[in-house]
């Protein structure tokens, strides 16, 4: 069975610089995975932030950035801001039209 | 702007199907780059990927899922549903219907995202 791996929760203080990572039980994630991330905040539907690995979608402010960190999928903010607590998922494309959502993670800021 | 509309029964019968219907407006489901798909949260938790469909009828499911899940797509009516057959408490969950860009060649996760309806499997 295929797990996505986020962590639960981390905090970042207002203006400084976290990443967060996704990771794959069954090995590497890479480019062929097609990472993308989505924030969510309580309430509401997901929004698409990073697709593709590192492209931004329309009108996600240029601190998010999506990349290939070791064997993880990553998305650092940088210089964060108190709208940007919220929760954040990682999403993997498997092969054969299957994705997997990550257990996302629960975002703080302060 | 290409919108999307979930609409169903908030709440469904444990052992029951759960029936939901997407619709698509101010734009077409006849898409060559994109695929049409559902992705559920139960209260509290993360969210879950249900499966997509292409214009053509192709589908992708969840295998986790796979035996109890059918969906479909009505090109008349611009519309795509999901149906999820004996259903039980963890069934209960915000279902979103989203669109997906994506072809063979590459996977571009949701571009657009229905706000979500609530369903609550009771007993």
């Amino acid at each position: 069975q295929t797990v996505v791996t986020q962590e639960a929760t981390l905090s970042v203080s207002p203006g400084g610089t976290v990443t967060l990572t996704c990771g794959l039980n069954s090995g590497a994630v890479s480019t062929d995975h097609f990472p993308s991330w989505y924030q969510q905040t309580p309430g509401q539907a997901p929004r698409t932030l990073i697709y593709n690995t590192d492209t931004r979608s329309s009108g996600v402010p240029a601190r998010f950035s999506g990349f290939i960190l070791g064997n993880k999928a990553a998305l650092t903010i940088t210089g964060a801001q108190a709208t940007d607590e919220s929760h954040y998922y990682c999403l993997l494309f498997m092969g054969s039209g299957i994705s997997v959502f990550g257990g996302g993670t629960e975002l703080t800021v302060l | 702007q290409l919108q999307l509309q979930e609409s169903g029964p908030g709440l469904v019968k444990s052992s029951e199907t759960l029936s939901l219907i997407c619709t698509v407006s101010s734009g077409s489901i006849y898409s060559s780059d994109h695929y049409w798909g559902w992705i559920r949260q139960p209260p509290g938790k993360g969210l879950e990927w249900i499966g997509s469909i292409y214009y053509s009828g192709s589908t992708n499911y969840n295998p986790s899922l796979k035996s109890r899940v059918t969906m479909s797509v009505d090109t008349s009516k611009n519309q795509f549903s999901l149906r999820l057959t004996s259903v039980t408490a963890a069934d209960t969950a915000v279902y979103y219907c989203a669109r997906l860009h994506m072809t063979i060649f590459y996977f571009y996760g949701m571009d657009v995202w229905g706000q979500g309806t609530t369903v609550t499997i009771s007993s």
